[in-house]
């Protein structure tokens, strides 16, 4: 079983669509959580972080329930520059850990 | 912000050679940087995890005495894949982490292709 397992994509939407992506990790050891973009032949960049009691920036809402160590990612309004991958991340945040990265979801907005 | 520069961005080598990939973090102190490989349309695999002076930590199935790992000062972190073949083309992208630094500064990746 995969550590973090994402909904495998592509989603092709309009501009103006909303889109949500799922997230399961395996490790409940698990204690910070990420959404990073991903465009082609680029390094990943943090998108937001993760919160249990959900947080919201802009078009983009994230939310987190452990007990089913699920994570998800909402976003309204679509824009055709929010086409890109999309990562589900995880990390124990102890000194040393490394992040842990889903496969991604790739998303491409249309006009 | 935190920056690490990654280089080479891009390098094509014959099979057979060794590359060297470089990851210098230029405003802070990196004691731990982490190694990832990335094949087309797979997520970020870590490879090793090293702190500074260290040796690195591998994961499983990662060969050690082919990607080799030095972390000998806090700004730099060199990975070298020995032996080079067609199979080792992939992405390679560096993320360091300081003492007080909060979260993970990646390098912007190197495009590793073997002929």
């Amino acid at each position: 079983r995969k550590e973090v397992e994402q909904d495998p994509g592509p989603f092709n939407v309009p501009e103006g669509a909303t889109v949500a992506f799922n997230c399961t990790y395996s490790n409940s050891a698990s204690q910070s959580f990420f959404w990073y973009r991903q465009d082609c032949r680029k390094e990943p960049k943090l998108l937001m972080s993760v919160y249990s009691s959900g947080n919201e920036d802009g078009r983009f809402t994230a939310q987190l329930n452990r007990a089913s160590q699920y994570i998800s990612l909402l976003i309204r309004d679509s824009k055709l520059s929010d086409s890109a991958t999309y990562l589900c991340v995880v990390t124990l945040n102890q000194a040393g850990t490394a992040l842990i990265f889903g496969k991604g979801t790739t998303l491409s907005v249309s006009s | 912000g935190a920056v690490v520069s990654q280089h080479p961005s891009r390098v094509i080598c014959k099979s057979g050679t060794s590359v060297k990939i470089e990851c210098r973090s230029l405003d802070f102190q990196a004691t731990t940087m982490f190694w990832y490989r990335q094949f087309p349309k797979q997520s970020l695999m870590l490879m090793a995890t090293s702190n500074e002076g260290s040796k690195a930590t591998y994961e499983q199935g990662v060969e050690k005495d082919k990607f080799l790992i030095n972390h000998a000062s806090l700004t730099l972190s060199t990975l070298t894949v020995t032996s080079a073949h067609p199979e080792d083309s992939s992405f390679y992208i560096c993320s360091a982490r300081g003492q007080t630094t909060y979260g993970y500064t990646f390098g912007s990746g190197t495009r590793l292709t073997v002929v």
